[in-house]
């Protein structure tokens, strides 16, 4: 069963600190690791895929096999990142393409 | 262009009753896909279609729950006695091929009383 886990709910940070949002998989074939964002009063939406390998709003993400881990990361956090995160996984090409997510993070980013 | 649209974006319904959950995915888009998120918790897979077909209706919960998309673009759930743990947003997403990045709908915030 494949399954991710975040293991923080909430992390709060002033402007210009870095951030890392951690995400944990559990998977035994190749899986497709994403992060979708939810700001407030929006839709989920696509913030970065692993196979992309992009840096999306100065966000990067880096897919280790070795220690089954995506975490999100930002040098300087900024007010309108904050907002909900979720790591998702999908099976690999020719699987199922359900995606699994974790249960999500709040970033809150102070002035 | 529009984006994912689901109706109602808001459903209060009382135990036993049956409710209908409809989703307008992305035109020209084969995929849909419909979760359930409970209040703290991620969204979780409920049932994928590739075309009219449901592909994988592997995380519907129990036979109170079913969905149909017969001409392969609008998608209706349909969930029969209603019961309170059902209380959930029920999320709608599409996509151009199975394989290709997920759109979400604004989703529909059912409770059950």
């Amino acid at each position: 069963a494949q399954r991710v886990t975040q293991p923080e709910k909430l992390l709060s940070v002033f402007k210009g600190a870095p951030v890392e949002l951690k995400c944990n998989y559990s998977y035994s074939g190749s899986p497709e690791l994403f992060w979708y964002v939810q700001y407030s009063r929006q839709r989920l939406q696509l913030l970065l895929r692993h196979i992309s390998r992009e840096s999306i709003k100065g966000f990067t993400a880096d897919l280790n096999k070795g220690e089954t881990s995506f975490h999100l990361k930002k040098p300087f956090a900024q007010e309108e990142d904050s907002a909900m995160y979720y790591c998702a996984l999908r099976s690999g090409p020719g699987a199922n393409s359900k995606l699994t997510f974790g249960k999500g993070i709040t970033l809150s980013v102070r002035p | 262009g529009a984006g994912v649209s689901q109706t109602p974006s808001n459903k209060v319904t009382e135990k036993g009753k049956y409710v209908e959950l409809r989703c307008d995915p992305i035109s020209g888009h084969t995929a849909l896909y419909w979760y359930r998120q409970s209040l703290g918790q991620g969204p979780e897979f409920l049932i994928y279609f590739q075309g009219t077909g449901a592909a994988d209706d592997s995380g519907l919960p129990n036979d109170r729950f079913f969905a149909v998309r017969p001409e392969g673009s609008v998608s209706t759930l349909k969930i029969q006695r209603t019961e309170r743990g059902d209380s959930a947003v029920y999320l709608c997403a599409s996509s151009q091929t199975q394989m290709q990045t997920q759109y979400f709908g604004p989703g529909t915030r059912l409770l059950v009383l």
